[in-house]
């Protein structure tokens, strides 16, 4: 059974850094891409990066370009994503996702986790 | 900017079909945008429905089936039932591993 489980989330104050983690069981990690989803309180759900599965590539949407970074560390199963500078827009439940291809998300997303609450307010 | 259009709302009977749809702000869509389909209820996590145009996740019952209608994505639910009710969100691959979620629909089922 494919689990992903995200963990690092919390309250930071404007500018502040947060790293989340998304630990990843039941199938072959280093096979697949993944990607990091968000959704602010009361709002649909944005795409925000995604990581090729041998970490080589990584891309972001716009809106986060410069200040995230993902990336993932294979032998432990691990997707990371780096948060710097943060905003209060950036404050959403953010979803680890696996992707249905190993290259990029091109294919679409095929499991999900639970999602971490990600708070920006001083 | 290239915007990904999804109806704000739909409403279906119980046993009804509805299609919801997935639509660019300029240009149309085609299998090349590898269109996908999220079902989420309130406080959940999304659940993958069709991936790929047409393919539907494991689990997901035939009643769903995704397609190209003209120049835009299309979500097909075939005798709509309760649990049915849920918001709704395509997403196309925009190249360059760049995807865009749509804003969503929100369907009703009554």
């Amino acid at each position: 059974e494919v689990q992903l489980l995200e963990s690092g989330g919390g309250l930071v104050q404007p500018g502040g850094s947060l790293r989340l983690s998304c630990a990843a069981s039941g199938f072959t990690f280093s096979s697949y891409a993944m990607s990091w989803v968000r959704q602010a309180p009361g709002k649909g759900l944005e795409w925000v990066s995604a990581i090729r599965n041998s970490g080589s590539n990584t891309y972001d949407a716009d809106s986060v370009k410069g200040r995230f970074t993902i990336s993932r560390d294979n032998s432990k199963s691990t997707l990371y994503l780096q948060m710097d500078s943060l905003r209060a827009e950036d404050t959403a439940v953010y979803y680890c996702a696996k992707c249905q291809s190993g290259t990029s998300c091109y294919g679409g997303l095929d499991y999900w986790g639970q999602g971490i609450l990600v708070t920006v307010s001083s | 900017q290239t915007v990904v259009t999804q109806e704000p709302s739909f409403s279906v009977s119980p046993g009804g079909t509805v299609t919801l749809t997935c639509g660019l702000s300029s240009g149309s869509v085609s299998t090349g945008y590898y269109p996908s389909w999220y079902q989420q209820t309130p406080g959940q996590a999304p659940r993958t429905v069709i991936y790929s145009t047409n393919t539907r996740s494991s689990g997901v019952p035939d009643r769903f089936s995704g397609s190209i209608l003209g120049n835009k994505a299309a979500l097909t639910i075939t005798g709509a039932q309760a649990d049915d009710e849920s918001d709704y969100y395509c997403v196309l691959y925009m190249g360059s591993g760049i995807s865009v979620f749509g804003g969503g629909t929100k369907l009703t089922v009554l």
